[in-house]
């Protein structure tokens, strides 16, 4: 079975800071991995998906890299909108998401 | 623009049975997967099961597989999910969500991502 960890679990940071998030995957999921951000009391939005490939209308501070087992998501400069949980998700078996990084602002 | 329009919140009692619907306006629908995904209080994202109704097929998470059930009827492009035998443990926000396949290969077939999501709906599970 794959198991997905993401880290940190939580982060907080300053309004223009850039912001990774690890997703690990215990076993190559080729780039079948997509980013999702969650905003409290709303459903997910597709930000980044085949690991690397931002959604059409997504701002272009969010992108996403890796492949195999390790995968990086980033805002390259953190807006107060952006506070949120975001997920990464495999699809190389059933969808599983990771159990999420929680992002505030200082 | 896909939309997605889920039905009301539920409150049911523990051992009783539930059943969703997710209408789906603008575009595809035979040709699109659909996925249920619950989301319990404070808790992160879990895929239920998904249907690609061009195909008919169906797949569940070993976890729902035998409690849960996906449908669609395309007449009405109406997605369902009943699931039985409902716990306190099922509390959650349920989500349909639309999204795109990438290839079936014998049984098995790849969900790929989820770019249209309904509002949610609220289960509780209480006696």
């Amino acid at each position: 079975d794959i198991h997905m960890t993401q880290s940190p679990s939580a982060l907080s940071a300053s309004t223009g800071d850039r912001v990774t998030i690890t997703c690990q995957a215990n076993q190559d999921i080729r780039n079948y991995l997509n980013w999702y951000q969650q905003k409290p009391g709303k459903a997910p939005k597709l930000l980044i998906y085949d690991a690397s490939n931002l959604e059409t209308g997504v701002p272009s501070r969010f992108s996403g890299s890796g492949s195999g087992t390790d995968f990086t998501f980033t805002i390259s400069s953190l807006q107060p909108e952006d506070i949120a949980t975001y997920y990464c998700q495999q699809y190389d078996d059933l969808p599983l998401f990771g159990p999420g990084t929680r992002v505030d602002i200082k | 623009q896909v939309q997605l329009e889920q039905s009301g919140a539920e409150v049911k009692k523990p051992g009783s049975s539930l059943k969703l619907s997710c209408k789906a306006s603008g575009g595809t629908f035979n040709n699109a997967a659909f996925n249920w995904v619950r989301q319990a209080p404070g808790q992160g994202l879990e895929w239920m099961g998904g249907i690609i109704p061009v195909y008919g097929t169906t797949h569940y998470t070993q976890k729902f597989q035998g409690r849960a059930t996906i449908t669609a009827d395309k007449s009405t492009s109406t997605v369902y999910m009943e699931m039985s035998t409902l716990r306190p443990e099922d509390t959650a926000v349920y989500y349909c969500a639309r999204g795109r396949w990438a290839g079936c290969s014998g049984t098995r077939c790849y969900y790929a991502w989820f770019g249209a999501w309904g509002q949610g709906t609220l289960v509780t599970v209480s006696s």
